[in-house]
């Protein structure tokens, strides 16, 4: 079955620094692929997307590649600030199905310090 | 434009009570709609989801039973909670290539 495998966190870094949050994924077909944030106490929001190969995914100074020949989407931001501390999922949607859910990485916690 | 709810935004129940949970999502029509449940330090894991009234589909057996008795409300219910049911429980819907997640319900069971 589908799956995505991401970096396991915590995560702590100095804010202006580089971030990268790996993820990977298993699927057949071509799956569109998310990023999602949550923030403390809330509910999960969309980052960013890519529905097909090449495609780049950014916002709020995140981006992301959709890699089919690495089957990856990595996260990544040039310069953190201690707002973007949150927790961070990799999610795939499969081409085909019914009901077409998402398949959620296991997040990865991230703290930026000022 | 299209909002979704979920009440409560907290609870904490004895073991063996029961439990409801209520999501409703508006300006939207025959939505796929979505439970998960995320446990301390780990990620979402999908419960249930429905593609329309009556229908459910259950993705782990576990203690919980989901409802979808109007269009655009959906119930997330157990008879007797277990200690193991503690986490926050996010209702979810899809439209097109994204899915859209309310605020979430912490639940302490003690």
């Amino acid at each position: 079955g589908d799956s995505v495998t991401q970096m396991e966190g915590p995560v702590t870094l100095s804010e202006e620094a580089f971030l990268t949050i790996n993820c990977t994924y298993t699927a057949t077909g071509y799956p569109s692929l998310f990023w999602y944030v949550q923030y403390p106490g809330e509910g999960l929001q969309l980052l960013l997307k890519a529905t097909k190969a090449d495609d780049k995914g950014s916002n709020k100074g995140f981006e992301a590649t959709y890699r089919k020949e690495t089957t990856s989407f990595h996260l990544e931001k040039g310069s953190v600030q201690v707002s973007d501390s949150a927790v961070y999922f990799c999610a795939l949607r499969a081409s085909s199905g019914s009901a077409r859910q998402l398949t959620f990485g296991s997040g990865t916690q991230l703290t930026v310090l000022p | 434009s299209q909002t979704i709810h979920q009440w409560p935004a907290t609870l904490v129940q004895p073991v063996g009570s029961p439990l409801s949970l209520e999501c409703t999502v508006e300006g939207t029509s025959n939505p796929n709609l979505y439970w998960y449940r995320q446990a301390a330090g780990r990620g979402l894991q999908l419960l249930f989801y429905s593609v329309g009234i009556g229908q459910i589909s259950s993705e782990v057996p576990q203690n919980l039973s989901a409802s979808r008795p109007q269009d655009r409300q959906f119930i997330l219910s157990s008879k007797k909670l277990l200690l193991s049911d503690s986490g926050f429980y996010l209702c979810a819907w899809q439209a097109e290539s994204e899915q859209f997640f309310g605020p979430g319900t912490r639940l302490t069971v003690l």
